[in-house]
């Protein structure tokens, strides 16, 4: 059963506009949640992440709203650039394990 | 700091062969590690999570008996894939944390195991 679900596996997104992609969850006891950005043949590295008890985190270009009641968290990078293009992983604890979502393809195109 | 590395990054097996897969956290000492396995185009899943000097706790739907995994140092686990056949075949991260939080989890760079 799928805890952490990204709906859309990919994003063409142009060089300096904005990139935003989704992740939507079910389990009500995660409470920590992270964005993880993956190359092929590498492992997830961390980007940024964001307590149950905020509703907003940022941190350079990228910026993580989560919506509790809605179950929703979002990750926008801005403005996008070609090295941003990569697998962008969702991922959620609580406490005892990380669920990951399938990834979303972020293709920023010159 | 936070490095963690995989060995081999890829290798190849015959079916019914095994092949054991390290994981080394190379400048911090890890009280837990963590084993995935991920799909082509899909999610990681977490096989097992393993705690130095202790057995591995394992997923629901992971064989124990056909992942074996030892976690025998703070700074070493390793997976070994018993008797393999080509449905093994698959992308095997490993993760490790410096202490209790779970989600600060550094990964190691993968390996690619292709079971023929």
């Amino acid at each position: 059963d799928q805890q952490v679900k990204q709906n859309s596996p990919s994003l063409s997104v142009q060089e300096g506009r904005i990139s935003i992609l989704n992740c939507d969850y079910t389990n009500s006891m995660f409470d920590y949640f992270l964005w993880y950005k993956k190359y092929p043949a590498e492992g997830p590295t961390f980007l940024i992440s964001i307590s149950s008890i905020k509703d907003k985190n940022e941190d350079g270009r990228f910026t993580v709203f989560l919506n509790k009641s809605a179950k929703h968290l979002s990750l926008h990078i801005v403005p996008s650039q070609p090295g941003d293009s990569a697998v962008y992983f969702c991922a959620a604890s609580d406490g005892y394990k990380l669920s990951f979502g399938a990834g979303t393809t972020v293709t920023v195109r010159a | 700091g936070a490095v963690v590395s995989q060995h081999p990054s890829w290798v190849i097996c015959k079916s019914g062969t095994s092949v054991k897969i390290e994981c080394r956290s190379l400048d911090f000492q890890a009280t837990t590690m963590f084993w995935y396995r991920q799909f082509p185009k899909q999610s990681l899943m977490l096989m097992a999570t393993s705690n130095e000097g202790s057995k591995a706790t394992y997923e629901q739907g992971v064989e124990k008996d056909k992942f074996l995994i030892n976690h025998a140092s703070l700074t070493l686990s390793t997976l070994t894939v018993t008797s393999a056949h080509p449905e093994d075949s698959s992308f095997y991260i490993c993760s490790a944390i410096r202490d209790s939080r779970i989600y600060e989890q550094y990964f190691g760079p993968g390996t690619r195991l292709t079971v023929t």
